[in-house]
């Protein structure tokens, strides 16, 4: 199925260092999420963003609905082991079904 | 309040055999979504219900169907098995057709 390319696929980081991540489409959105992955759990929600341009935070999160709509990206300051799992992004349009990113990994080095 | 649940947890069948899936939305949610997940994928979209209805369907073959209950808990059937079809089945309920999902812990289901 369609899918939003998400970028990096992987990422290894060191404890306290910054992370970022985006998200592309070929098409545009009037809707974007972030959630995480922990293993062997279901995706939760961290950030929800419905204008272009929007720039929100949930805690040491920064995540921003490009002015494009084709576009989003996450931020994560001062990373901790914790924030070790799968980030997917999503998009939609409309009434349309959500389309998913393919992830990004991210692993904390200690 | 509760939020999205699925059951079993872990599944495990055989080549052939039929599979049920169950989830319970969040209260007062009324669509319901169910994806496929991998080992080491992404999502991948298979069903979308929405007021007891079928709202729009992912690439997948018709062995794989569905349905939602009046009360809006919804079932997923996967049919004829094959060993492929080992992955999380994920759930996620959302109040209307255009707000945020919000994901069950899923069902991993294994086929032998």
């Amino acid at each position: 199925g369609q899918q939003l390319n998400q970028s990096p696929q992987s990422m290894f980081i060191q404890e306290g260092e910054d992370v970022s991540m985006n998200c592309t489409s070929s098409s545009i959105f009037n809707t974007w999420l972030w959630y995480k992955q922990e293993p062997g759990e279901g995706p939760v929600l961290l950030i929800a963003l419905y204008k272009a341009g929007e720039l929100t935070s949930n805690g040491r999160l920064t995540a921003q609905f490009g002015i494009t709509r084709k576009d989003s990206f996450l931020n994560i300051s001062a990373s901790i082991p914790s924030d070790v799992g799968i980030y997917f992004c999503a998009g939609r349009f409309g009434n349309e079904k959500l389309t998913f990113g393919t992830g990004t990994r991210l692993t904390i080095i200690p | 309040e509760a939020g999205v649940t699925q059951s079993p947890t872990h599944l495990i069948k055989t080549r052939g055999q039929q599979a049920t899936l169950r989830c319970s939305p969040i209260s007062g949610h009324t669509s319901v979504y169910w994806y496929q997940q991998a080992l080491g994928l992404g999502l991948q979209f298979l069903l979308w219900y929405d007021e007891g209805e079928e709202r729009n369907r992912g690439n997948f073959p018709p062995r794989f169907s569905g349905r939602q209950f009046p009360n809006y808990s919804s079932e997923l059937n996967v049919n004829a098995l094959e060993l492929e079809d080992s992955a999380l089945y994920l759930c996620a309920s959302s109040w209307g057709t255009e707000e945020t999902q919000y994901f069950g812990p899923g069902t991993r289901l294994l086929v032998l």
